[in-house]
């Protein structure tokens, strides 16, 4: 079984609509994050959280927001999708406490705006 | 603003040959670099580096961190065809914070 595990895989949407992206992990992590990928662009960090009740901005938080439900749960919210929110996400989670504070990826969410 | 570039973008080489991936940054608080691969999807972890002139090694694949300069290199000797992929280079800042270079597609032909 995965560890960090995304849903949808793959959606299409139109322009206005709001949009939910769950993520959901097994590895007992306290930190968790989501990223957006684009061609030439390489990963770009849109929010993270260190426990329940932490919540903070990355480098492109607008036009999304998150919700800690869990430990174990991160969803992203998309508003009001527009068109150049099309990307691969993904949601990655670390643990401060392990020698290598390495980051554990999902299988990315594919999203289509039209 | 934290910067992480990688060169170059794109490489095509044939198999048995040996490739350098390079990686060069500009950040406050620099904490780790690291690389990962990406095949299809989702990255998976290849090595971390936090200390200058240190080679970590996993088979064919090794790395080195200058911290003085602000670069590092990835090298994979004897390629193979598995080694297409992209290869990210990251690094970490105060935060846990992770900032992505562009990635570099590696191509290996039979």
């Amino acid at each position: 079984d995965a560890d960090v595990t995304q849903t949808p895989r793959n959606r299409i949407t139109k322009t206005g609509k709001r949009i939910m992206l769950e993520c959901s992990q097994t590895k007992g992590h306290d930190r968790m994050y989501w990223y957006r990928q684009d061609p030439g662009l390489g990963l770009r960090l849109i929010y993270y959280s260190f426990d329940v009740k932490d919540i903070n901005k990355g480098e492109i938080s607008d036009g999304y927001s998150v919700s800690r439900q869990a430990q174990a749960k991160f969803s992203l919210s998309l508003e009001s999708a527009i068109p150049n929110q099309t990307a691969l996400y993904f949601c990655a989670t670390s643990d401060p406490g392990t020698p290598a504070n390495t980051q554990y990826f999902g299988p990315g969410t594919r999203l289509t705006v039209l | 603003e934290d910067k992480v570039v990688q060169s170059p973008l794109s490489l095509v080489v044939h198999e048995g040959d040996t490739v350098t991936l390079n990686c060069s940054y500009e950040v406050t608080n620099f904490r780790s670099l690291l690389w990962y691969k990406q095949e299809k999807k989702a990255p998976t972890f290849l090595f971390m580096l936090t200390s200058s002139g240190i080679e970590k090694k996993s088979g064919r694949l090794s790395s080195i961190l200058d911290k003085k300069e602000h670069f590092s290199i990835l090298n994979i000797t004897a390629t193979q065809t598995g080694d297409s992929a992209v290869y990210l280079c990251a690094v970490e800042t105060s935060g846990s914070r992770l900032t992505f270079g562009e990635g570099t597609q590696l191509t290996v032909n039979p």
